[in-house]
């Protein structure tokens, strides 16, 4: 399934509390995205990085964060700042960020918030 | 930014007919146009894609066209099967810092009556 994983599958949180989600991959890609999928809304990029100890920015960046300390990882963290994280989050790689190279998506983790 | 709109949300087609999505973009700086499928709980794959150097691409009974001028793609599947039906995805990116990263459109529920 292209060696991108994500843990947990389903992850239920109190309001209030910070969470984190793990993306890890053994493709040697580079570039690492996150995104968001909910119902009729398509993906939205949260976050992406195109390189190790580097990030950017994506279109709903706010209440949530990342780090990229090492190559096969970008975890994401759903701080309690974001107003509706109840969705199904996406992790993806890429050899480079240059269009035109595939993304490679992982399984999902589903975000509930009791 | 980039903004990329898909039609139609929902299609129903008789198996063996054609299917026919579109999608239009914002950005003409944006040189290449992904499609992805994703069957239900499972996550996103790339089932072809379109550089803006190209106005046709083919494979097998899916193929792609895209018209620059008017800024508008659209994804063909012929022959349709049981196994065609899912969410499918169109997406834009460009060449320069910046505009790399890929934008979606929002999704169309794609169902093969047998």
């Amino acid at each position: 399934d292209g060696g991108i994983t994500q843990s947990p599958k389903y992850l239920f949180r109190k309001e209030g509390q910070n969470v984190t989600l793990s993306c890890e991959q053994n493709l040697n890609h580079d570039a690492m995205y996150w995104y968001r999928q909910d119902p009729g809304q398509g993906l939205r990029l949260i976050y992406y990085s195109q390189i190790v100890n580097d990030f950017q920015k994506g279109d709903i960046a706010e209440g949530y964060s990342v780090s990229r300390e090492k190559k096969e990882s970008f975890p994401l963290t759903v701080t309690s700042a974001q107003k509706n994280p109840t969705a199904f989050y996406l992790c993806a790689s890429s050899i480079s960020s240059v269009p035109g190279n595939e993304q490679f998506f992982g399984p999902g983790t589903r975000l509930t918030v009791l | 930014g980039e903004n990329v709109e898909q039609h139609p949300s929902t299609l129903s087609v008789q198996e063996g007919d054609s299917a026919v999505i579109k999608c239009t973009y914002s950005d003409s700086a944006s040189n290449y146009f992904p499609w992805y499928k994703q069957e239900l709980g499972k996550r996103p794959q790339l089932i072809i894609d379109i550089r803006s150097n190209v106005g046709e691409k083919k494979d097998q009974r899916i193929a792609v066209t895209l018209n620059k001028t008017a800024k508008h793609f659209s994804l063909h599947i012929t022959e349709t099967q049981p196994e065609d039906s899912a969410v499918y995805f169109c997406a834009a990116s460009g060449a320069n810092f910046g505009n790399e990263k890929l934008t979606f459109g929002t999704g169309t529920r794609l169902t093969i009556i047998p």
